[in-house]
């Protein structure tokens, strides 16, 4: 079974500053991998989709990195907000999607 | 712009009850998802469709059941639900098999068994 994993499981951080957040994969076969944003209570919102032949996608001040063969991906958030607070999931297209369980972040204003 | 609904975004039912979440797209995607979300679980697929009429099951089918009549539309059944089943569901579709397989979300629908 493929396993995806999310580190930290929580993190609070002031206003301002620039985070990493961090998925690991099981499996370097992997199609796709995917960021999404959850607001408590909420759906999931689409933040960035990196194709595996790509090393990383921008967006605004997100930039998300992908190195298959370590299993790894990284998801950048440039100057953060308060407005950033919520719980950031990765998910990794083995021909299926496997999620991690997230990171809840706290921007303290 | 990219829409995924989900019929209802809270639902009470009582133990045995059959329970129908519909979902519906607008992007005429061929692939629909069902996942549930649980605290400490994160999201685990219960059943997906690539196409009208095809379903394969995901990680925890067991006690749910699914249905897709139209391609739009992605109905997932709990045959006689139970406290167990209390959780989000969240239904999820994307365009097709390829290189760029982006899954859309709808916005939940928090159920409880009582």
């Amino acid at each position: 079974k493929q396993e995806v994993t999310q580190i930290p499981a929580a993190l609070s951080v002031p206003e301002g500053e620039n985070l990493v957040l961090n998925c690991s994969f099981t499996d370097s076969a992997i199609y796709n991998l995917q960021w999404f944003r959850q607001d408590p209570g909420k759906g999931l919102t689409s933040l960035l989709l990196i194709q595996s032949s790509q090393r990383e996608q921008t967006s605004g001040r997100l930039n998300a990195s992908l190195d298959k063969s370590s299993g790894r991906s990284t998801l950048y958030i440039a100057a953060s907000q308060p407005g950033d607070s919520a719980t950031y999931l990765c998910a990794v297209d083995f021909n299926k999607f496997y999620f991690g369980s997230g990171t809840k972040l706290n921007v303290k204003p | 712009d990219v829409k995924v609904t989900q019929s209802s975004r809270y639902l009470v039912k009582r133990t045995g009850e059959k329970v129908f979440l519909e979902c519906v797209q607008d992007m005429d995607h061929e692939n629909m998802f069902w996942y549930r979300q649980d605290p400490g679980l994160g999201l685990r697929l219960i059943y997906f469709s690539y196409d009208v009429k095809m379903k394969e099951k995901g990680d925890i089918p067991e006690g749910y059941s699914v249905s897709r009549e139209k391609k739009e539309r992605f109905s997932l059944i709990l045959e006689s639900a139970s406290t167990n089943q209390t959780s989000m569901y969240l239904c999820a579709s994307s365009l097709g098999t390829g290189v760029l397989v982006e899954q859309y979300f709808g916005p939940g629908t928090r159920l409880t068994v009582t």
